[in-house]
Order: structure tokens, then C-alpha cells, then sequence
């Protein structure tokens, strides 16, 4: 089975660009994950979906960020404009069903540099 | 805030020796969980370990629980040069909440020498 593909792999810009990162969960996966990852602050969750639609993004940074899932197998995070202090690898898992108890599977993220 | 707390920040052994990670965290937690990172990779479930339970293997892990100390432990047996990587345990977020919300601590640094 696939699992969780995120799109790009690496991305560099430069301040003030728009920038838009994919991500296609496991197929039957009812909830999605969005998170952060750096040296400082380690990994930060960021917003994340049940059933297409957003439940916690509490952790969304500021307004600059924002996320979507208009379908059930396809999920954006957008930044805009960008920022160097945005630069960090970001992560998309999805999970199967409700419940703590489900392992949350990850994608190998997006290495996002901003110039 | 962080929930899990790791220990220690890094590890480094032979191959074939065991390797111990620590973690501890702050509040009643209804399950905790581990994972493994890969250099340049996603986080992939290693094993879960609920509340109600003080060990659980598989395969060469071990995991230990103890909700009265508010801590876990992960042992690897006979540890492999693949086995270098990142470990991380995470909780449910404080507050019990059932809705999949996990807390990931900084991570042990996990090296194996052949």
C-alpha cells in the first residue's frame, strides 16, 4: 500500500513567495496531520483535519499560514508571504478512525528553505 | 508544551550492545507510544503501550510503563548499525482527549558503530 506522499520533497524560495506544500494521506484515513519540524522547537503540530475538515489550528503559527482539505485525499499547506524563520521540514500522517490509540503514519515531509 | 521529555539527548554504542531511551512526561495519559526516525525520512510507529500495561515487546524492542513515576523506557536488544535514528515517544494531548492529538518529545539520537 502508498503511504502518506507529500509534494515537493525540497523547496527553496526566497522571502515574500508564496509557497504551497501537498500532501495525499493514506487512502481510508479519516483524520490528517499537519506538523512542524526543527532543531529548536522539535515537532509542532500544526493543524489537523477529521473527515476533511479542520478540528485544531491552534497551532498555526500566524495568519500567514493557513490549510486545506477539500477532499479526502488531498490536503495543503500554504504560506504566504514566506518568511526565513519558516524554514523547517514539515511533515503531513494521517491516521485511521478516532482515538488515541491509532499510530499516526507520516510522509517524508517537505525540506522547506526560505532565502 | 512538551508532554514527553527524552533521555538521553543522544546515545552512541557498539553494534550488538543494547540501547535504553527514557521518557518522561507530566500528565495521565491513557497510552503512550514510540517512534523511529530516519535521517532524511518520516516518523514511522514503532509500538504502543497503554496505561493499563507495564511491558509490551516486539521483536528485539522492549517498552516499559510506569504511570506512577510518569515515565517509559525503550530497550533494543542486540542493537544493528540500522538501528541508528531518532526515537521519540508520544502522548495523547494533556486533558485525555481522545481525538488523536499526539505530543512528541525532543527525541533520543540513536548512533550504532559496526
Amino acid at each position: 500500500d502508498a503511504g502518506v506522499i507529500q509534494s515537493p520533497r525540497h523547496e527553496v524560495t526566497e522571502m515574500g513567495q508564496e509557497v504551497t506544500l501537498r500532501c495525499k494521506p493514506i487512502s481510508g484515513h479519516d483524520y490528517l496531520f499537519w506538523y512542524r519540524q526543527t532543531m529548536m522547537r522539535g515537532l509542532e503540530l500544526l493543524i489537523y483535519f477529521n473527515n476533511n475538515v479542520p478540528i485544531d489550528d491552534s497551532g498555526m503559527p500566524e495568519d500567514r499560514f493557513s490549510a486545506k482539505m477539500p477532499n479526502a485525499s488531498f490536503s495543503t499547506l500554504k504560506i504566504q508571504p514566506s518568511e526565513p524563520r519558516d524554514s523547517a521540514v514539515y511533515f503531513c500522517a494521517s491516521s485511521f478512525r478516532q482515538g488515541s490509540y491509532e499510530p499516526q503514519h507520516f510522509g517524508d515531509g517537505t525540506r522547506l528553505s526560505i532565502l | 508544551s512538551q508532554q514527553g521529555e527524552e533521555d538521553p539527548q543522544a546515545l552512541s554504542i557498539q553494534e550488538g550492545e543494547n540501547a535504553t531511551m527514557n521518557c518522561s512526561y507530566k500528565t495521565s495519559i491513557n497510552n503512550l507510544q514510540w517512534y523511529r526516525q530516519n535521517s532524511g525520512r518520516g516518523l514511522v510507529h514503532l509500538i504502543l503501550i497503554r496505561s493499563n500495561e507495564r511491558e509490551k515487546h516486539s521483536g528485539r524492542l522492549r517498552v516499559t510503563l510506569d504511570t506512577s513515576k510518569k515515565s517509559s523506557s525503550l530497550l533494543i536488544t542486540a542493537s544493528r548499525a540500522a538501528d541508528t535514528a531518532s526515537y521519540f515517544c508520544a502522548t495523547p494531548e494533556a486533558g485525555g482527549t481522545s481525538y488523536g492529538k499526539l505530543t512528541f518529545g525532543q527525541g533520543t539520537i540513536l548512533t550504532v558503530h559496526p
